[in-house]
């Protein structure tokens, strides 16, 4: 099963960034989100599809559809650069699987 | 305080095993399925193996299978990932991380990085 991300998102602060994760029928999987910053671990920010962890902004928010997942940022801060990661667990092969990441950068 | 912590690490040799360990902390270890992902240098994430809390399920990645072998002991809060056969492309720092019930990982470690090189 693949994952399909656009390996790049730029935006402004204060706008809304839009991070797409695209699969075969992916809307109908439980898709999470990671974001990773610079030499440290991934953090999970969405879980089944449009479950916020602890601690993780309501600005942050997921949708799923078709075949495309979508994780998005409202009013992006500049802290908010960093690269996202689709995931998903892929039951016909009993395997998680990851997208390639997206590097969102703020303007 | 959930906390994980991998060792194990290290620069091998191409055909070399390593054994990476993870120490959990802050949580009933035993009730929790137990994973291993990676990232090679500059690149994405991978995952790569799953063990359940009982060790009844476990699941490979394709890269992995037939070489690697996850486990756990619960008497100790450890997870492990024995790695055979290793290849220059299985360099990577490699993660432990806690499943949260929905197969994905809401606590990770800072990683341990395995290096095969000759």
């Amino acid at each position: 099963y693949v994952l399909t991300q656009p390996p790049s998102v730029s935006v402004a602060p204060g706008k809304t960034a839009t991070i797409t994760c695209g699969g075969n029928n992916i809307g109908s999987k439980s898709v999470h989100w990671y974001q990773q910053k610079p030499g440290q671990a991934p953090v999970l920010v969405m879980y089944d599809v449009d479950d916020r962890p602890s601690g993780i902004p309501e600005r942050f928010s997921g949708s799923n559809s078709g075949n495309t997942a979508t994780l998005s940022i409202s009013r992006v801060e500049a802290g908010d650069e960093a690269d996202y990661y689709c995931q998903v667990w892929d039951s016909s092969s009993d395997q998680g699987v990851f997208g390639g990441g997206t590097k969102l950068t703020v303007l | 305080e959930v906390q994980l912590v991998e060792s194990g690490g290290g620069l091998i040799k191409p055909g070399g095993s390593l054994r990476l360990s993870c120490a959990a902390s802050g949580f009933i270890f035993t009730t929790y399925t137990m994973n291993w992902v990676r990232q090679a240098p500059g690149k994405g994430l991978e995952w790569v193996s799953s063990i359940s809390g009982s060790s009844s399920f476990i699941y490979y990645g394709d890269s992995v299978k037939g070489r690697f072998t996850i486990s756990r002991d619960n008497a100790k809060n450890s997870l492990y990932l024995q790695m055979n056969n290793l290849r220059t492309e299985d360099s990577a720092v490699y993660y432990c991380a806690r499943d949260n019930g929905y197969n994905s990982g809401d606590y990770w470690g800072q990683g341990t990085l395995v290096t095969v090189s000759s």
